[in-house]
Formats: C-alpha cells, structure tokens, sequence
C-alpha cells in the first residue's frame, strides 16, 4: 500500500506560470511533510517543509499547502522559471520513523 | 554534498557477485538510510540506522544488508547482486529534532 501518493507523474508549465503538484497520505499520524527537489545526477535537497499544525508556508516563490481533513499537501511554484525544472518529491513522517516518499513529479518549465 | 559522501559512484558488477556500497559523513549526525531509486517507484527506503549497530529493515530490504561500526560510516551490501537490483543507490543522513534529510551524491549500480 503506496503511504504517500503524488500527482502528476510529470508537468510542463510555461515560464512564469504556476507549477503545482499534489500529494496525498494515508496515515494521520504523519507530523512532517517535506518536499525534495532533485536535478539529474543528484541527490535530492530539501526544499520545503510543513508540519501539520499550519495550513500553509512559504519560501520565496515556493509554497506548501496544508489541508488536515483531507490528508492532503501540495506544493506551488509562483512564477516558475527554467531553473526550476528538476524531479519534486513529496514525502511523509512520524516522529523518528523514516521517511516515506511519493513517486516523484518531473517538472519542465518552457520558455 | 557537504558533510556526506557516497563512494563508488558508479559501478559495473556480474550477477551473482557480493557488493559492497559505502556512505560515509563527517556531521556525526544519528541517523543514516538507505533509499533506492527507480524510474516510477520514486525513493524506497532499504534499510537504516539509528546508532552505532542499531539498523532495522525498510521497505525493500530482501537481498540487502547493512553495517554500522562506527558513526560515520553506513555499508550496503548486496550479498549476490541481482538485475533487479541495478538501480541508483542513495544515502541520506539526518541529525536530532525535526530537520529533514541531507543526500549524498548517489551510487549508480548495474548489475549485469
């Protein structure tokens, strides 16, 4: 059973345009959702992360939506530029149990 | 990455043949981990530790198994490499408190 699930597979937005991509847990136990940013040959960095006493954060032009009652988070790229075009991961935790990750998003932004 | 190295990070190996991954950091951070990654499965957790000779098994942990003799070190060892098993192989480490995880550069493994 697939803890952590992640929508879409892949995304192309337009330069300047807003990337968003959804994920969805199961267990309610998780207390930290992270999202990872990864470019080819290399490992993934953390980008964000929310903690489920928040509705929302936001970091620059990168932002983590929080919705408790529907066991989802999803994460928005405001005026998305090429640079951004990497694989996002989402993921999912309990304490100190590891860490549970979505499949993966492969965002292209286009010019 | 800073404070997190994954040594080789490429290799070739013969089905059949033990191999022996290895992550080392320089942060003595407490917990390390193993993931693999394949194209539409995303990150699988294959083992951990949470100290010196405390490891337990993650999602994928068949055919693999691990070592932690001191804190700096984390060995993945396939102990006869299989074709499923060619994959790129990730560690990660991560300190005390609510911090999240620090990837090494990655080991890309293929067994043929």
């Amino acid at each position: 059973q697939q803890q952590v699930k992640q929508s879409p597979q892949s995304l192309i937005v337009q330069k300047g345009g807003i990337s968003i991509i959804n994920c969805a847990y199961e267990n309610t136990a998780f207390d930290y959702f992270p999202w990872y940013q990864q470019f080819p040959g290399k490992g993934p960095a953390l980008l964000i992360a929310i903690r489920p006493d928040v509705s929302e954060k936001k970091e620059g032009r990168f932002t983590i939506s929080f919705n408790k009652s529907a066991k989802q988070f999803s994460l928005h790229i405001m005026d998305s530029q090429p640079g951004d075009s990497a694989t996002y991961f989402c993921a999912a935790s309990r304490g100190n149990t590891p860490l549970v990750f979505g499949k993966g998003t492969r965002l292209s932004v286009i010019a | 990455d800073a404070g997190i190295t994954q040594s080789p990070r490429h290799k070739v190996t013969e089905t059949g043949t033990p191999v022996t991954l290895r992550c080392h950091q320089t942060e003595n951070h407490r917990y390390m981990y193993w993931y693999r990654q394949d194209p539409g499965h995303g990150l699988r957790l294959i083992h951990y530790s949470y100290g010196v000779k405390d490891t337990d098994k993650g999602e994928v942990s068949d055919g693999y198994s691990v070592s932690r003799s001191k804190t700096e070190d984390f060995l993945l060892t396939l102990e006869s490499a299989t074709s499923s098993q060619t994959s790129v192989y990730f560690c990660a480490i991560r300190g005390q408190g609510p911090y999240g995880y620090t990837f090494g550069s990655g080991t890309r493994l293929t067994v043929v």
